[in-house]
């Protein structure tokens, strides 16, 4: 398996536009999350998903942040509009629960 | 949400010492305790977990104990080497284990 995959790795953006990251967690795990890392507040569970629904979003900053699970192979966060204050890099991660997560290498986010 | 805190936020050790790294918490239902490595540019890589029901759990140079009474516990890394050089969360989760809790992360060196 290729793990979790995430896109793109790198992304610079102006302040106003949106943003969209993407996830391909592994196949057959039924729980996805996503988090932000940042050197003030570490790691954040923004939201997470059992079998394509969202369970938890109380980590979601604001109405700008949005994520979707149309199925269970694929996973956007959107961001609209941003802000600087959103750079950060974002993890999604996905497990077979009980058990421990699969991260994937991140997206680094920067909004000027 | 639940409080982890873990120490020490540094530290350096040289070469074939060992490095020790605790993590505290408060609720006393937590039961799945794992422990990742993140390397510069990745995502945290699963390294090393204990349930509740075992006291230290050893793999190789890495072991992990729990002291549940003392609602704590510890990271050991021993004969360590440059390429363990890294920044190390604890985290747990209770219950079916849907969210964990991560600690703020130990940036370990080792000093060739």
């Amino acid at each position: 398996d290729a793990g979790v995959i995430q896109s793109p790795r790198h992304e610079v953006t102006e302040m106003g536009q949106e943003v969209t990251l993407r996830c391909k967690p592994i196949s057959g795990h039924d729980y996805l999350f996503w988090y932000r890392q940042t050197m003030m507040r570490g790691l954040e569970l923004l939201i997470y998903f059992n079998n394509n629904v969202p369970i938890d979003d109380s980590g979601m900053p604001e109405d700008r942040f949005s994520a979707k699970m149309p199925n269970a192979s694929f996973s956007t966060l959107k961001i609209q509009p941003s802000e600087p204050r959103d750079s950060a890099v974002y993890f999604c991660a996905s497990s077979l629960a009980p058990g421990g997560y699969t991260f994937g290498s991140g997206t680094r986010l920067t909004v000027v | 949400g639940e409080n982890v805190e873990q120490h020490p936020s540094t530290l350096s050790v040289q070469e074939g010492d060992s490095a020790v790294i605790k993590c505290t918490y408060s609720d006393s239902a937590s039961n799945y305790f794992p422990w990742y490595k993140q390397e510069l540019g990745k995502g945290p890589q699963l390294i090393i977990d204990i349930r509740s029901n075992v006291g230290e759990k050893k793999d190789q140079r890495i072991a992990v104990t729990l002291n549940k009474t003392a609602k704590h516990f510890s990271l050991h890394i021993t004969e360590t080497q440059p390429e363990d050089s890294a920044v190390y969360f604890c985290a747990l989760t209770w219950g079916t284990g849907n969210q964990f809790y991560f600690g703020t992360g130990t940036s370990l060196t080792v000093i060739p």
